[in-house]
């Protein structure tokens, strides 16, 4: 079936301008992931989703990011006034999430990433 | 917080050799952990992972790892390694706290040497 879906691949922006980001994750999972990937930070958790509701924003690193998910599906990372140090590779991923109650609702998958380069 | 060590940068070995990939972890509680693998342009795959029960966990590719409690250890191994096992992997770990965020290792690069 359809893996975890990113758009777009590559994002390149000059600096100040907002990004969207947009991700698709599989189908019937309910939980969804942020991460960022950086050379000098490796991976970073930025913000989980469970449904529409986001339990765990904690790793949002300034007020300039912030996501949404909607209908508990396709979920849209936004960067405001975008900084040369946010340039990373930014992942998603999901999980069959806490509802699920079996031991695959453990297992998060990536999706292959949205590069970004803040010129 | 939960918190991975991969101690070594790059793990070289000769194809047909014996590979093993190292992971310490730091959590609050019982763990549960995986592995990761992201080959070049591409996103995170998994590999296995330890949620309960037995503590020698196979998964994809030939690859196992053990959980070791007492040493809070996770290593990655491989009886034989291929030239096409040349990648990036990471270990990542999860509390039981409800807390669903996976904190991940630096991530070890993998040559596999003809």
């Amino acid at each position: 079936g359809a893996g975890v879906s990113q758009s777009p691949s590559n994002k390149v922006t000059e600096k100040g301008k907002d990004v969207e980001l947009r991700c698709d994750p599989i189908s019937g999972h309910t939980a969804l992931y942020w991460y960022r990937q950086s050379l000098g930070q490796g991976l970073e958790f930025l913000i989980y989703f469970q449904g529409n509701s986001a339990p765990d924003k904690s790793g949002l690193p300034s007020d300039r990011f912030s996501a949404e998910r909607t209908g508990g599906s396709v979920s849209t990372l936004t960067i405001q006034r975008t900084q040369q140090e946010d340039s990373a590779v930014y992942l998603c991923a999901s999980s069959l999430g806490a509802t699920s109650g079996g031991l695959d609702s453990y297992e998060q998958y990536f999706g292959p990433g949205t590069r970004l380069t803040v010129t | 917080a939960q918190s991975v060590a991969q101690p070594e940068d790059q793990v070289n070995v000769a194809e047909g050799n014996p590979l093993t990939v190292k992971c310490t972890y730091s959590v609050s509680g019982n763990p549960y952990l995986f592995w990761y693998v992201q080959y070049p342009n591409r996103g995170l795959q998994f590999l296995l992972k330890y949620i309960t029960g037995d503590n020698l966990v196979k998964g994809s590719y030939g690859f196992e790892a053990e959980f070791n409690k007492s040493q809070t250890s996770f290593h990655l191994k491989k009886p034989s390694a291929l030239v096409s096992d040349s990648a990036l992997y990471f270990c990542a770990v999860r509390d039981t706290t409800g807390n669903n965020r996976l904190a991940f290792g630096k991530g070890n690069q993998v040559v596999v040497i003809p």
